[in-house]
């Protein structure tokens, strides 16, 4: 079955406590995303990978990380998070083929304390 | 600034009616638009999409317009059922003439379908 993994689903931590959140997906695309969703805000994105190794800022980059090392794996790291990360996290994939949709993940609430 | 907007945040409708949910953009480059509906506690699952040198894509009970020189889309749903409550959300790129996949999401509309 086709799919993007992402785990945990939900996470309670603490202020400038490090965490990764991490992103799987099984249908071999070149494109991946980290979107955050806050009300009346939509879902905006964070970084973007467009093949292994090559990564880049999205809309709101600030105070996260990302790598590509593999395929498959798209992780994302808050350094130091504070509770303005207090958010709701999709990772998505896509082909690249130009205008295809994107496959999002079940989602990953944060809790920043 | 809101590039993709949904300036409804809700909408309810009665069960076997016509349901239309609108967005309007504001940049010209966008190509390709998608809708997404979301349930709670899952991700966005995708719905319909439409390029730009369409103004009409259906798929079953789903139909997506494009109005380019309005810079507007809407999506309807005829005949609405229940399990079509859910929050929409419309998505925007430059990927079908420019390969530039990055989507950029308006703010999402709460449909209620009243039995």
């Amino acid at each position: 079955e086709a799919q993007v993994t992402q785990n945990p689903r939900y996470l309670i931590t603490v202020t400038g406590k490090k965490l990764t959140v991490t992103c799987s997906q099984n249908m071999n695309h070149e494109y991946m995303s980290w979107y955050r969703q806050d009300p009346g805000l939509g879902l905006r994105q964070i970084y973007y990978s467009m093949n292994v190794e090559v990564t880049d800022k999205g809309d709101v980059p600030e105070g996260y990380k990302v790598s590509r090392k593999e395929k498959r794996n798209f992780p994302l790291i808050l350094e130091s998070p504070s509770p303005n990360q207090t958010s709701l996290y999709f990772c998505a994939s896509s082909a690249r083929q130009g205008a295809s949709e994107a496959f999002f993940g079940q989602g990953t609430r944060l809790t920043v304390v | 600034d809101q590039q993709v907007k949904q300036n409804s945040p809700s909408l309810s409708v009665q069960e076997g009616r016509i349901s239309i949910l609108n967005c309007d953009y504001t940049n010209s480059m966008f190509d390709y638009f998608l809708w997404y509906k979301k349930y709670p506690a899952e991700g966005p699952t995708f719905l319909i999409s439409i390029s730009s040198i369409k103004d009409k894509n259906e798929d079953g009970r789903f139909t997506v317009f494009l109005n380019k020189s309005a810079k507007h889309l809407s999506l309807h749903i005829v005949p609405s059922q229940p399990g079509d409550s859910a929050v929409y959300f419309c998505a925007a790129s430059e990927g079908y003439h420019f390969g530039n996949e990055k989507l950029t999401f308006g703010t999402g509309t709460r449909l209620t379908i009243i039995p």
